[in-house]
């Protein structure tokens, strides 16, 4: 079964600064996706960024990037220049590519920004 | 509609009543899915229906829990003689394979 694991329940980060959020899983896969997802407190859970398993470049989007490293089965977020809108839940997610297009999301960190 | 719309927001109900949550997905989206979160926690799946395939409910709790769905509209998830474990949000999510998933804004069920 896949498992999708985020150690850091809690993280937080001067405005401005630089984050990174850690994500580990686990799959017998050979092709699959792996995304980032933000749920502020309005609920609503909005994509972050994307990464494809049989890409070996990593993803960005504007300030967010990820470090995919898919031997060791981990896909971080680092997100630059923090900023307080990016006060959220973050939740990492992964999902086979073939048949059902279900999600596996990893417990969440929730993200802090200090003014 | 412009987005995936969930009714109600907020629902507090005694512990064994029935409730029925509905999610309106986008126009057009095949897929629809349902993800049960409880406080603090991840999302946990529940069910998923692609068209007018067997929907998968491999994620169902109990025999309580079941949904419907018509076609490629709206769909329904009951829980039948609620229990205070059931307390959770309940996120709906609709998609067009292989493009990614829209998120409603989900129910929040309070069993008191």
């Amino acid at each position: 079964a896949q498992t999708v694991t985020q150690s850091q329940p809690e993280m937080s980060v001067q405005e401005a600064e630089t984050v990174t959020l850690s994500c580990t899983y686990d799959t017998s896969e050979s092709d699959y996706y792996l995304f980032w997802y933000k749920q502020p407190p309005s609920r609503q859970m909005i994509l972050v960024i994307r990464q494809e398993a049989y890409k070996q470049q990593n993803a960005t989007e504007n300030r967010f990037s990820v470090n995919f490293q898919k031997a060791a089965k981990s896909f971080s977020l680092k997100i630059s220049d923090s900023q307080l809108g990016d006060a959220a839940m973050y939740f990492c997610a992964y999902r086979i590519i073939q048949g059902a297009q279900k999600l596996v999301f990893g417990q969440g960190t929730r993200l802090t920004i200090n003014p | 509609g412009a987005g995936v719309s969930q009714s109600p927001s907020n629902k507090v109900t005694e512990k064994g009543k029935d409730v029925e949550l509905r999610c309106d997905p986008i126009s057009g989206h095949t897929a629809l899915y349902w993800y049960r979160q409880r406080l603090g926690q991840g999302l946990e799946f529940l069910i998923y229906f692609q068209g007018n395939s067997a929907p998968d409910k491999s994620g169902l709790p109990s025999d309580r829990f079941s949904a419907e769905r018509t076609g490629e509209s709206v769909s329904t998830l009951t829980i039948q003689r609620t229990q205070q474990e059931d307390s959770a949000v309940y996120l709906c999510a609709s998609s067009l394979p292989p493009d990614g998933y829209t998120f409603g804004s989900g129910t929040r069920l309070t069993v008191v």
